[in-house]
């Protein structure tokens, strides 16, 4: 069976300070994977998603970037945090979205 | 670029109820349509998948329904029990991509 993991659950990071989250899969090979950003009482944006190793679209222009190194690993990265990238991350996949999303169990990021 | 809107924004319903929940879409070019739960802090759990040929799907106590042509879909809870309370949130997929709504916060009071 399929299953996604994602890590650490929880980050405290200075401002300023380089990111990296990473999210792999396993139990499926070149899955559709997905970073999504949670703020504190907004709805789920999509941040970045790929459809195979190093192909990447960015939804939305930010301080983030990501990068898929293998057939199922995601991961998400800054060089400089911001405050305003606090918030509750969530890693996803599916397969070419047949069979619908299926989310990690997310990290918390307090900027401080 | 798909817009979707859920409402009620928030529900607060006596154990036991029946409720609905709606979610509309702008683009009804979809491929399949998502319904997930949210506990708070935790992330999302599927419920049902419905694609674009059906017209609802069931599991349990829930019930969801798709009419693509409309851009609307429905989640029916029947028997409502205090464990059903989290955020709801429906999502169509118009291809690589799941949109979503900003979901129904539901509450079930003992």
């Amino acid at each position: 069976s399929q299953t996604i993991h994602q890590w650490p659950a929880t980050l405290v990071q200075p401002v300023g300070s380089p990111l990296s989250l990473e999210c792999t899969v396993e139990g499926t090979s070149n899955p559709n994977l997905y970073w999504y950003r949670q703020a504190a009482g907004r709805g789920l944006q999509l941040l970045f998603y790929s459809v195979g190793i190093g192909q990447i679209s960015s939804e939305v222009p930010q301080n983030l970037s990501a990068s898929r190194p293998q057939d199922r690993q995601f991961i998400l990265s800054s060089k400089k945090l911001l405050l305003s990238d606090s918030g509750f991350y969530l890693c996803a996949w599916s397969d070419v979205g047949i069979y619908g999303y299926t989310f990690g169990s997310g990290t918390r990021l307090t900027v401080v | 670029k798909q817009e979707v809107t859920q409402i009620p924004a928030a529900l607060s319903v006596p154990e036991g109820e029946n409720l609905v929940l709606n979610c509309s879409f702008t683009d009804s070019a979809i491929y399949n349509l998502q319904w997930f739960r949210q506990d708070p802090g935790k992330g999302l759990t599927s419920l049902l998948l419905i694609q674009s040929s059906q017209r609802e799907q069931t599991s349990g106590r829930l019930n969801a329904s798709l009419d693509k042509s409309s851009g609307r879909s429905t989640l029916y809870i029947a028997a409502s029990q205090p464990g059903d309370s989290a955020t709801y949130l429906c999502a169509p997929n118009t291809g690589n991509q799941f949109y979503f709504g900003t979901g129904t916060s539901l509450t079930v009071i003992p």
